[in-house]
């Protein structure tokens, strides 16, 4: 079955300082997309990217489909970036993952004062 | 903004116990899911539907049955709750514009079964 590996585990990270978060697919996908959680919390979309390079703000994802690869990138980090980033791929038409989603365990972020 | 929710937001049942889990979404979506989040394993699909009436198993749905009456509800059924199943469960709704497609999901509800 189709794996979703993401890096690191996690990341802690002073005020200011910027993270690169990636995301690795074993099979072919058709699309992916990055969410948010705070602990306890529901996941929030941060990023639909099926392909190049997105941003809003501070936040900017590359998706490279030939290469099976996502990152999120988060530039001069804030306190209120710490929880769990998880990335979920979408498979490729006739794979049998075409409509659902496959998770990354995801990467947690702390960001300390 | 698509808009989904569940009830209850948590629970607890006793083991044999039947647990029936709901979720509603508000935006005309086709695609509904249920997953279950555990630590050391992510989320999990567990079953999904393409529309009223149809519902189709997803990774893990041992134990688990799903109905969809409609466009709008979309339900998660434990008919024999077990400790095994404790865990948090996220309802999510999906649109598909041809190629263009997202998740979005609901608050959660935190099921204990003792």
């Amino acid at each position: 079955g189709q794996q979703v590996q993401q890096s690191p585990t996690s990341l802690v990270l002073q005020e200011g300082e910027n993270a690169e978060l990636q995301c690795n697919f074993s099979t072919s996908l058709n699309s992916m997309q990055w969410f948010y959680q705070r602990p306890g919390g529901s996941l929030i979309s941060v990023f639909y990217n099926p392909s190049g390079t997105k941003q809003s703000g501070r936040l900017t994802s590359t998706t490279v489909i030939k290469e099976r690869r996502s990152s999120l990138h988060i530039s001069s980090s804030q306190i209120t970036d710490s929880g769990t980033y998880l990335c979920a791929m979408e498979g490729a038409m006739l794979s049998g993952s075409f409509n659902k989603l496959t998770f990354g365990a995801g990467t947690r972020l702390a960001v300390c004062p | 903004e698509a808009a989904v929710t569940q009830s209850p937001r948590n629970k607890v049942a006793v083991t044999g116990g039947k647990v029936t889990l709901s979720c509603n979404q508000t935006n005309n979506h086709n695609n509904m899911y249920w997953y279950r989040q555990d630590t050391g394993h992510g989320l999990r699909l567990i079953h999904y539907s393409y529309g009223a009436g149809s519902t189709e198993k997803g990774d893990i749905p041992d134990g688990y049955k799903a109905s969809r009456p409609s466009q709008e509800n979309f339900s998660l059924i434990l008919e024999l709750a077990t400790p095994s199943q404790t865990s948090v469960y996220f309802c999510a709704s999906g649109r598909d514009w041809g190629s263009s497609y997202e998740q979005y999901f609901g608050p959660g509800t935190r099921l204990t079964v003792l």
